[in-house]
């Protein structure tokens, strides 16, 4: 595709249930990055893939998260007993590769509310 | 851990002004510096990127530069325009790491 697409756009879930947020990257990027942005602030880092494995999941807050990308291409995070705290946008990334030479292309996110 | 802060938090011109957007880290071994901006409701868009061995780039009318000695970059527009209002974020990517640290933005209203 032209850009990074995430599905769905929004999300309402209740406390303690389980959701799925997708990521599509740009085609042929190796690099795919999580991100979550509360209002008011900077997204913050969560979980970066190179290919299929996760080189950097120091940001994920808790065990309740969790991501994958089996195929090197799409990824789903995933999110056991939502909290209110985890009410945020949640934005995907991905860049051509990992070298630190590459420019992030960021989707438009994905508005979780939990009520 | 590295912290990543940006002045002003907003800023109003009016249309035509030359303006400069600051951003400030405390670790001065970064991979990179990046430059993105946000319009409401959407992703960010990357702007610029600045590697660590580089002072500045440019691409029509924006202007980054670098100083990691004094922890520093800036954004500069010429001639700003209504369409350039939009929030804008610096991100600095650590030393052997892809995780970026963002500031929490600068909102930039250009006035007609």
């Amino acid at each position: 595709g032209a850009g990074v697409s995430q599905t769905p756009s929004n999300k309402v879930t209740e406390k303690g249930k389980y959701v799925e947020l997708r990521c599509d990257p740009i085609s042929g990027h190796t690099a795919l990055y999580w991100y979550r942005q509360s209002l008011g602030q900077g997204p913050e880092f969560l979980i970066y893939f190179q290919g299929t494995g996760a080189a950097d999941d120091s940001g994920l807050p808790n065990d309740r998260f969790f991501a994958v990308r089996p195929e090197g291409s799409v990824s789903t995070l995933k999110i056991q007993r939502t909290e209110r705290g985890d009410s945020a946008v949640y934005l995907c990334a991905s860049s051509r590769d990992a070298t630190g030479g590459s420019p992030l292309h960021f989707g438009n996110g994905t508005r979780l509310t939990v009520t | 851990k590295q912290e990543v802060t940006q002045i002003p938090a907003a800023l109003s011109v009016p249309e035509g002004e030359n303006l400069v957007l600051n951003c400030s880290f405390t670790d001065s071994a970064i991979y990179n510096l990046q430059w993105f901006r946000q319009d409401p409701g959407k992703g960010l868009t990357s702007l610029l990127l600045i590697q660590s061995s580089q002072r500045e780039q440019t691409s029509g009318r924006l202007n980054a530069s670098l100083d990691k000695s004094s922890g520093r970059s800036t954004l500069y527009i010429a001639a700003s325009q209504p369409g350039d209002s939009a929030t804008y974020l610096c991100a600095a990517a650590q030393g052997g790491s892809e995780k970026l640290v963002f500031g929490k933005g600068t909102k930039l209203t250009v006035n007609p």
